[in-house]
């Protein structure tokens, strides 16, 4: 069965730091990986997403997420936090052989400190 | 419209009523999902259209739900017989294609639902 895992409720990172939010997933076929942000009242916000090709993903508002296969990750990441970045963010995993539906993990806050 | 539309935003119903949410989901979309987000949880899919055929209904929780999108647009989930477990934000995302191989945007969400069963 296809699973994601958020292993931190929370991050807390002070502006200007780098910020690393994590995520691994669990899949029968080859995954589609996507990162989505949620602010507070507000519907889920596209990031970004992996399919295939290079392991490092860039998408919007200066966040990256790194592709790992053999650790079967896909940690999101940002060298500079601002304090506007401070969201819940949801990484989610498309299993390509089980359907077109998106698996999403539990959540993580990010918390940034000016 | 430029994004995916829910009605209404927020919904109070007394345990045993009937609901019925909206979505428009943006013109020319082929897929359409439904989940349902939980305080403090992520989303769980409910269903999946494709046009107006439901391809998938696996995530929906009892016989109490229902989904339908009669012209492959604008779609409906209904829940009879409200329950407190049933409180909830619906969210609803449209995608223009069954794949999205090669395409740079995710599906895209509406602001959802708020239901509240009392």
């Amino acid at each position: 069965a296809q699973s994601v895992a958020q292993p931190e409720d929370q991050v807390n990172v002070a502006e200007g730091n780098p910020l690393t939010v994590k995520c691994t997933y669990s899949v029968s076929g080859n995954p589609y990986l996507f990162w989505y942000v949620q602010y507070p009242n507000r519907g889920l916000q596209f990031l970004l997403k992996y399919i295939t090709g290079d392991n490092l993903v860039k998408g919007s508002y200066g966040f990256e997420a790194e592709f790992n296969k053999s650790q079967t990750s896909f940690h999101l990441k940002k060298p500079s936090a601002l304090v506007s970045d401070s969201a819940l963010y949801f990484c989610a995993v498309r299993d390509t052989q089980a359907g077109t539906a998106l698996i999403f993990g539990k959540g993580t806050t990010l918390s940034v400190s000016s | 419209g430029a994004g995916v539309s829910q009605s209404p935003r927020y919904k109070v119903a007394k345990r045993g009523q009937d609901v019925a949410l909206r979505c428009d989901p943006i013109s020319g979309h082929v897929s359409l999902f439904w989940y349902q987000q939980a305080l403090g949880q992520g989303p769980e899919f409910l269903t999946y259209f494709q046009n107006e055929a439901q391809l998938d209904k696996s995530g929906l929780p009892s016989d109490r739900f229902f989904a339908e999108r009669p012209e492959g647009s604008v779609s409906t989930l209904k829940i009879q017989r409200t329950q407190q477990e049933d409180s909830a934000v619906y969210l609803c995302a449209s995608s223009l294609s069954v794949g999205d191989r090669g395409r740079r945007d995710g599906y895209t969400f509406g602001s959802g639902t708020r239901l509240t069963v009392v």
